[in-house]
């Protein structure tokens, strides 16, 4: 059964960084592709970054500089590290399966960036 | 950046009834197009991609039509678990962008 467990989110201070985990079971993250989406409070969805089967990595431009896609193979885990935090960073944080549609989503893990 | 929009905003339906959900991109996006339905607290599934391709697992009741920029995606007859916001996304070009979504609502 294919899943994902997204976690690190928290509250965290404009400014600072954070690293989200995706830890994903029944499929292999390094021959997939593994995206972030997120969805503040109340709002629609964004497409925030990708990473390809073969390492390529691509951002939205809300992110792009701040922000980080990496994976471990061996803990086939995907990961987001968030720099330079801002207030409308505040959101569910998704990762998600996918090259042209995203078949699979976790549950999400919230981060709210606030003094 | 592709803009998706989707029409109505709302749509205030009754058990049973037929709903017919809008998405226009602001340039073709051939068929490379999907949609989700979101329920609070939950994660988005996905329900159609290719604009016509039922996900695995997704009533028949839910169908994809569309090409280009005018897609739609309707359900027959609404069941009760039915009622969600609906978002449609697009995978032509990067980055890859979502509709504000269609909240399906009881009338």
């Amino acid at each position: 059964e294919v899943q994902l467990v997204e976690s690190g989110g928290g509250l965290i201070q404009p400014g600072g960084s954070l690293r989200l985990s995706c830890a994903a079971s029944g499929f292999t993250v390094s021959t997939n592709y593994m995206n972030w989406v997120r969805q503040a409070p109340g709002k629609g969805l964004e497409w925030v970054s990708v990473i390809y089967s073969g390492g390529t990595t691509y951002f939205a431009d809300s992110v792009k500089g701040r922000f980080t896609i990496s994976r471990d193979n061996s803990k086939n885990t995907v990961y987001l590290q968030m720099n330079s935090l801002r207030a409308e960073d505040t959101a569910v944080y998704y990762c998600a399966r996918g090259y042209s549609e995203l078949d699979y989503w976790g549950q999400g893990t919230l981060v709210t960036v606030s003094s | 950046e592709i803009v998706l929009t989707q029409s109505p905003a709302t749509l205030s339906l009754s058990p049973g009834e037929r709903a017919t959900l809008s998405c226009r991109a602001s340039q073709s996006v051939s068929s490379y197009l999907a949609w989700y339905q979101q329920k609070p607290g939950q994660a988005p599934r996905l329900l159609i991609y290719d604009a016509s391709d039922r996900a695995t697992g997704i009533p028949a009741r839910f169908s994809g039509s569309g090409s280009g920029t005018d897609f739609t995606l309707t359900i027959s007859s609404l069941e009760p678990e039915d009622f969600a916001v609906y978002y449609c996304q697009q995978r032509s070009n990067w980055p890859l962008t979502f509709g504000p979504g269609t909240k399906v609502d009881i009338k």
